[in-house]
């Protein structure tokens, strides 16, 4: 029930082209739902974070859709760059009762020029 | 603001070895947590710590401790190394326990040899 699964594992994309990450759980505990951008040698870094109470969050580029019902999210990244080349995580947490963030498996893009 | 920032960035051990390394919170953060993110595992949730007290522990030997000083700096230990405890340490921070927003350390690179 502490499962975040996320696909796909790599994504490859065209500048300019749409980038989707799904992400779902199990565990309706959860109620905030965090995307991490991590580069090589570097930590996560926080991008967009979502709650369950709203169905879509958009922050310049990139979007996150949220599913209560399906218990699924995703992250989309509008016209992908290829500084947007990354690993991106999916995590979900009981934010108040705990700092444990559960982690999807990550997924590697690639915006080829 | 000063980020995360954790100590050594890298560092290399030979099994039996033990490692202490080291995480300085932003600057008014009092809540520090750790986790563990190796190819195979992926991200995993190792220990929280508030005010100096571990509230929370995640699913790794007892090898594996840490505490928290009063000044919210945080320090974990790995005793007995194995060469499966190789991986990337990362420390994240956050104002309070419970605090859905975790900023992220660049990480301790640790290789058992």
């Amino acid at each position: 029930q502490q499962q975040v699964k996320q696909s796909p594992q790599s994504l490859i994309v065209q500048k300019g082209g749409i980038s989707i990450i799904n992400c779902a759980y199990e565990n309706t505990a959860f109620d905030y739902f965090p995307w991490y951008q991590q580069f090589p040698g570097k930590g996560p870094a926080l991008l967009i974070a979502i709650r369950p109470d709203v169905s879509e969050k958009k922050e310049g580029r990139f979007t996150i859709s949220f599913n209560k019902s399906a218990k699924q999210f995703s992250l989309h990244i509008m016209d992908s760059q290829p500084g947007d080349s990354a690993t991106y995580f999916c995590a979900a947490i009981r934010a108040g009762a705990t700092n444990k963030l559960i982690f999807g498996t990550g997924t590697l893009l690639a915006v080829q020029p | 603001k000063a980020g995360v920032t954790q100590t050594p960035r890298y560092l290399i051990k030979t099994r039996g070895q033990q490692v202490t390394l080291s995480c300085s919170p932003i600057s008014g953060h009092r809540s520090v947590s750790w986790y563990q993110q190796t190819p195979g595992q992926g991200l995993q949730f190792l220990f929280e710590y508030f005010s100096e007290t571990q509230r929370n522990k995640g699913n790794f030997p007892g090898r594996f401790s840490g505490r928290q000083f009063s000044n919210s700096r945080s320090e974990m230990n790995v005793s007995t190394l194995e060469l499966g405890d190789s991986a990337l340490y990362l420390c994240a921070s956050s104002l309070i326990a419970g605090e859905d927003t975790q900023y992220f350390g660049p990480g301790t690179r640790l290789t058992v040899l």
